[in-house]
């Protein structure tokens, strides 16, 4: 498989469960983010790992956990979601093409928290 | 600070006219220029970038765009719209030094048969 892979694609949650998203890429790159697209509002950064370190975490509510085990794999835990944290979850990785870096996008974890 | 404004949240063209998507930035240093379109339940894909090099940039299916420095805008282009072009078009700036790319609103194309 190549690219940026996400599971799963769709998730419906209630505001007491506890779920994980992952994102998994093929590319060789070091860099892997979260983004938080919901309708109507600019594409959201949520978190930034550089060789497995978080180096950004752009305010996020802590009942979002993320963990990059390794430079190929990312994970978003979620508990006790509200309603307002349905959207798009979105997952990229960076990487050098042509002499500067180009971020690469998975398909996006639908998630509805009900 | 880095930011991009994209006019127009929703585009619409006629299959076979031009598309113009437009995309103003602010950057305090030379930017990196962005392209990405997403297609419906689908993630982000690039599009096009600038780099520094050649002002007029090409793309994929079709796409191209000019960097002009002068009126810092970085607007997307096509001669003829095709129905497949409907998507969400984002346009995005970074700088360089920073890992971070800096996303606009979006805008929407809709392409009338």
């Amino acid at each position: 498989e190549t690219g940026v892979t996400q599971t799963p694609r769709h998730l419906v949650m209630g505001m007491t469960n506890k779920k994980s998203l992952k994102c998994e890429q093929h590319l060789g790159h070091n860099a892997m983010y979260w983004y938080k697209q919901s309708a109507k509002k600019p594409l959201e950064l949520m978190f930034v790992y550089n060789f497995k370190e978080q180096t950004e975490n752009n305010s996020v509510p802590s009942r979002f956990s993320p963990e990059c085990p390794n430079s190929s794999h990312l994970f978003l835990h979620l508990h006790t979601l509200q309603p307002e944290d349905s959207a798009l979850y979105l997952c990229a990785s960076r990487g050098l093409a042509g002499g500067s870096y180009e971020q690469y996008f998975g398909p996006g974890t639908r998630l509805t928290v009900t | 600070a880095q930011s991009v404004t994209q006019l127009g949240s929703h585009v619409s063209v006629s299959e076979g006219a031009l598309v113009l998507l437009r995309c103003n930035y602010s950057s305090s240093v030379p930017p990196y220029l962005f392209w990405y379109v997403q297609y419906p339940n689908q993630g982000l894909q690039l599009l096009l970038k600038y780099t520094s090099a050649a002002t007029l940039v090409k793309g994929i299916n079709g796409f191209e765009a000019e960097f002009k420095k002068s009126e810092t805008s970085f607007h997307l282009t096509k001669p003829s719209a095709h129905m497949s072009d409907a998507a969400e078009y984002f346009c995005a700036v970074s700088d360089s030094r920073d890992d971070k790319i800096i996303f606009g609103k979006g805008t929407r194309l809709h392409i009338l048969p």
